[in-house]
């Protein structure tokens, strides 16, 4: 069953602590992103990598650190520095095959909130 | 600041009805995506539209876009209360063939279809 998988679902966190969001795909996509999304709001780029062992950084990346040490691996630390953590968090992948389009699939989500 | 602009914010109509949201971007795209996203869940895909396309059907969706006026509309016909979602749409503002495929998102229109 290919697809791509985000753990856990819900996480609390106590001010001060670091805590990582784990994001695993299956799909043999080459390229993968972290998301925030706030309540009624769209989403907004937090990083994105596209290969291993890469990433760069989107829109709001203050706070947050990630690592690509494996292609089907990309999780996400929301760090003590991130002053407002509390958030929805959406992982994606693509392929970045130029003949296909960049539709991106997404996981389930991780619910954070901050005790 | 958001590239995409969804209206309306909110839309809420009967079973059977038409629903019609917009979306409006302000650069240059190779490509817009509409995206669904169920209450506290990911996203799902729905429709890519290139720049070189005006109109797309896939089922009971209808999309256009005007290049010259930098807009797209999302018809979904003969609505169901399963149609009940987030809709957004997303850009690939991409000027060369090196971002591949980093998208960004609108704030989304809530659609509510009673049954």
């Amino acid at each position: 069953d290919g697809g791509i998988t985000q753990s856990p679902k819900y996480l609390f966190r106590k001010e001060g602590q670091n805590v990582t969001l784990s994001c695993e795909q299956n799909l043999n996509h080459d390229a993968m992103y972290w998301y925030r999304q706030d309540p009624g709001q769209g989403l907004r780029l937090i990083y994105y990598s596209q290969i291993v062992n890469d990433f760069q950084k989107g829109d709001i990346a203050e706070g947050y650190s990630v690592s690509r040490e494996k292609k089907e691996s990309f999780p996400l630390t929301v760090t003590s520095a991130q002053k407002n953590p509390t958030a929805f968090y959406l992982c994606a992948s693509s392929t970045r095959l130029a003949s296909r389009s960049d539709t991106q699939y997404f996981g389930p989500g991780t619910r954070l909130t901050v005790l | 600041s958001q590239q995409g602009e969804e209206d309306p914010q909110a839309l809420s109509i009967q079973e059977g009805e038409n629903a019609t949201m917009n979306c409006s971007y302000k650069t240059s795209i190779n490509n817009l995506q509409w995206y669904r996203q169920n209450s506290g869940r990911g996203l799902v895909h729905l429709i890519l539209i290139r720049s070189n396309e005006r109109e797309k059907h896939s089922g009971r969706l209808r999309v256009t876009l005007d290049t010259s006026k930098k807009s797209s509309s999302l018809l979904i016909t003969a609505s169901r209360a399963a149609d009940t979602a987030s809709y957004f749409c997303a850009t690939d503002a991409r000027a060369g063939g090196t971002s591949y495929g980093k998208l960004t998102f609108g704030q989304g229109t809530i659609l509510t279809v009673h049954p």
